[in-house]
């Protein structure tokens, strides 16, 4: 089955310990990409990645990192997690261009 | 300007209406516009394509008006499962993709 696979599904953490959510796409796609979804403001997008080992800044980028070493994982690192990322992740994957996006089933996360 | 703008509802509706939600965009060189469903705390799930001028799958019409830069989901005969929030997703230049904040619909008995 086609699908984007998002762990954890839930995440309880304390302030600045290191976490990291991963995301496993296996549709062969080139474009993935991970977005936060908070009440009010929607999706926005954190990261994004073209391909394998190109990484590119979304619009809320800061206190996240990704990488990229193989084309169908593109895991989301919190070196030092605050309160103010508590939030639902999704990861997502395309081919890119004029093709849809294939969501993951998300990860809540809550920083304490 | 926002690059995607919904109307943010809520949209109250009773069964067996027909209801439409508009999402106004930005950028005139966008060739595809996606409407997606989520639901409450789940993940965006693809409900219909546009890549022309519209689209119709059952009860669901996507429209695309490219003068006046906007597209619309229609919903006719509506029923409760159909409650949900839809998402407007407009992919952009530099490989991203611009989402509406979504429409939130409620069908009631």
């Amino acid at each position: 089955e086609a699908q984007v696979t998002q762990n954890p599904r839930y995440l309880i953490t304390v302030t600045g310990k290191k976490l990291t959510v991963t995301c496993s796409q296996n549709m062969n796609h080139e474009y993935m990409s991970w977005y936060r979804q908070d009440p009010g403001l929607g999706l926005r997008q954190i990261y994004y990645s073209m391909n394998v080992e190109v990484t590119d800044k979304g619009d809320v980028p800061e206190g996240y990192k990704v990488s990229r070493k193989e084309k169908r994982n593109f895991p989301l690192i919190l070196e030092s997690p605050s309160p103010n990322q508590t939030s639902l992740y999704f990861c997502a994957s395309s081919f890119g261009g004029s093709s849809p996006l294939h969501f993951g089933n998300g990860t809540r996360l809550t920083v304490t | 300007r926002k690059e995607v703008e919904q109307d943010p509802g809520p949209f109250n509706v009773p069964e067996g209406a027909t209801v439409a939600f508009n999402c106004t965009y930005s950028n005139s060189a966008s060739q595809s516009f996606f409407w997606y469903r989520q639901d409450c705390r789940k993940e965006p799930k693809l409900l219909m394509s546009v890549y022309s001028s519209g689209n119709e799958d059952g009860r669901f019409t996507a429209q695309l008006n490219r003068a006046s830069q906007y597209i619309s989901l229609l919903i006719r005969d509506s029923k409760l499962s159909d409650s949900a929030t839809y998402l407007c997703v407009v992919p952009g230049t530099g490989n991203q993709f611009y989402f509406g904040t979504g429409t939130s619909l409620t069908v009631i008995p």
